[in-house]
């Protein structure tokens, strides 16, 4: 069965330093999600793609943060600045189709930890 | 702003009980997802509902989405111990899930 992928599983890093997480979603999805969880709390969204350009992003995701499409197989997040409270589990999602009626699936996540 | 609240946040059950979580919106929803993650793994998807009213079973599972569209639950008959997990509701939107605080539950053989 198909799955989405994500690498690396778990990334250590600086503050201040730059991170890049990265993600192939399952082939024929055409829309792509990035998620976090911080220890011991729910999902929260951070930010849809489609058609090589942003959806939808939340507050969450600001200025040091951006996505990209660099090839037909990959999605990366990239965090430009880390700070300790970016420490987290990142999940990235696609799905076939688009919200409403269109289930997603999460590949297993990267745990970010900033020191 | 936006909440999607579920009770309990945790519960512990004793393997043969029944186990129910219940997700509350403070709006009306179009329809909604529940999603199964494990510790220290993913969301995975379970089911979605989108008729008011509307139940649904998977085995030892039955989802239930409330008459007015702003309720749902998830109860599980005679839990065993691969139960255990957090389960999540969440409302899907067009460009996003928006997800429910989560129940934690914890099977004791």
């Amino acid at each position: 069965e198909p799955e989405v992928t994500q690498t690396p599983s778990h990334q250590v890093t600086q503050m201040g330093q730059e991170v890049i997480l990265r993600c192939v979603p399952i082939s024929n999805h055409l829309y792509f999600y990035w998620y976090r969880q911080i220890l011991g709390q729910k999902v929260e969204f951070l930010v849809s793609f489609y058609n090589n350009e942003i959806s939808e992003k939340s507050e969450i995701f600001d200025d040091q943060f951006s996505v990209e499409r660099p090839d037909g197989s990959n999605f990366t997040l990239k965090i430009r600045s880390t700070k300790l409270e970016d420490s987290a589990m990142y999940f990235c999602a696609s799905s076939p189709g688009q919200g409403l009626t269109y289930e997603q699936y999460f590949g297993p996540g990267t745990r970010l930890t900033v020191t | 702003g936006q909440q999607v609240m579920q009770i309990p946040q945790y519960q512990h059950v004793q393997e043969g009980e029944d186990f129910t979580t219940y997700c509350n919106s403070s709006t009306t929803l179009s329809n909604i997802q529940w999603y199964k993650q494990r510790p220290g793994g993913h969301p995975v998807f379970l089911i979605q509902l989108v008729k008011s009213g509307e139940v649904k079973k998977q085995k030892r599972l039955t989802f239930q989405f409330g008459e007015a569209k702003k309720n749902s639950s998830l109860h599980i008959t005679a839990t065993q111990t691969t139960d255990v997990g957090t389960y999540f509701c969440a409302q899907p939107r067009a460009n996003n899930l928006f997800f429910g605080t989560g129940t934690r539950l914890t099977v004791i053989p």
